[in-house]
């Protein structure tokens, strides 16, 4: 079955570093997500991405954060200039665009800001 | 925006009994989708069932039942014959059809132990 991957699976970054987290959606899927979820706390959604632009964001998904679609198949979020704040576990998830919406999820980077 | 609440923190179940695991959602729109997940200690996001709004007939997948009262904007998730596999959080989500975004709305989640 296919499945949606993420590198890397943990990561460590110093405050005040740029951060790239990787994503390969299921390759026929056409949304892309990313949610974060910090340690203890429920899932949230940070941004949408559909035809190579960004459909939908949240409120968290302030100018420090970016995402895009270099190639056919990896879809990255970028964090410009990582705060204490920004770790979380940080899940990467897509759908293939039926009305279902049924979003599967990858396993999900951990992020460690020190 | 929409809110999905989970009233359980934490839930136990002795293995082999049934659980049911609470939800609660407000929301104006009319069609939506409801969602449980599982996330074991691997903090992977694990689908387990799904639930059109307009479909009045309870989802069902093998041990997994859901009470989906749509008045009162109730999703319940109900495991039979738990096994000690079945110790995660569980999350309830809404996804609204409209738009474009597609996103979800989750609860603070559940913590399900499973006693042997």
């Amino acid at each position: 079955e296919p499945e949606v991957t993420q590198t890397p699976s943990h990561q460590v970054t110093q405050m005040g570093q740029e951060v790239i987290l990787r994503c390969v959606p299921i390759s026929n899927h056409l949304y892309f997500y990313w949610y974060r979820q910090i340690l203890g706390q429920k899932v949230e959604f940070l941004v949408s991405f559909y035809n190579n632009e960004i459909s939908e964001k949240s409120e968290i998904f302030d100018d420090q954060f970016s995402v895009e679609r270099p190639d056919g198949s990896n879809f990255t979020l970028k964090i410009r200039s990582t705060k204490l704040e920004d770790s979380a576990m940080y899940f990467c998830a897509s759908n293939r665009g039926d009305l279902l919406g049924w979003q599967y999820f990858g396993p999900g980077t951990r992020l460690t800001v020190t | 925006a929409q809110t999905v609440t989970q009233s359980q923190p934490e839930m136990s179940v002795q293995e082999a009994e049934t659980v049911t695991l609470s939800c609660t959602y407000d929301t104006s729109e009319s069609d939506y989708y409801l969602f449980w997940y599982k996330q074991p200690p691997s903090r992977q996001m694990i689908l387990v069932i799904r639930q059109e709004a307009y479909k009045q007939q309870n989802a069902t997948e093998n041990r997994f039942s859901v009470n989906f009262q749509k008045a009162a904007k109730s999703f319940s998730l109900k495991i039979s014959d738990s096994q000690l596999g079945d110790a995660a959080m569980y999350f309830c989500a809404y996804r609204s059809p409209l738009g474009t975004g597609n996103q979800f709305y989750f609860g603070t989640g559940t913590s399900l132990t499973v006693i042997p």
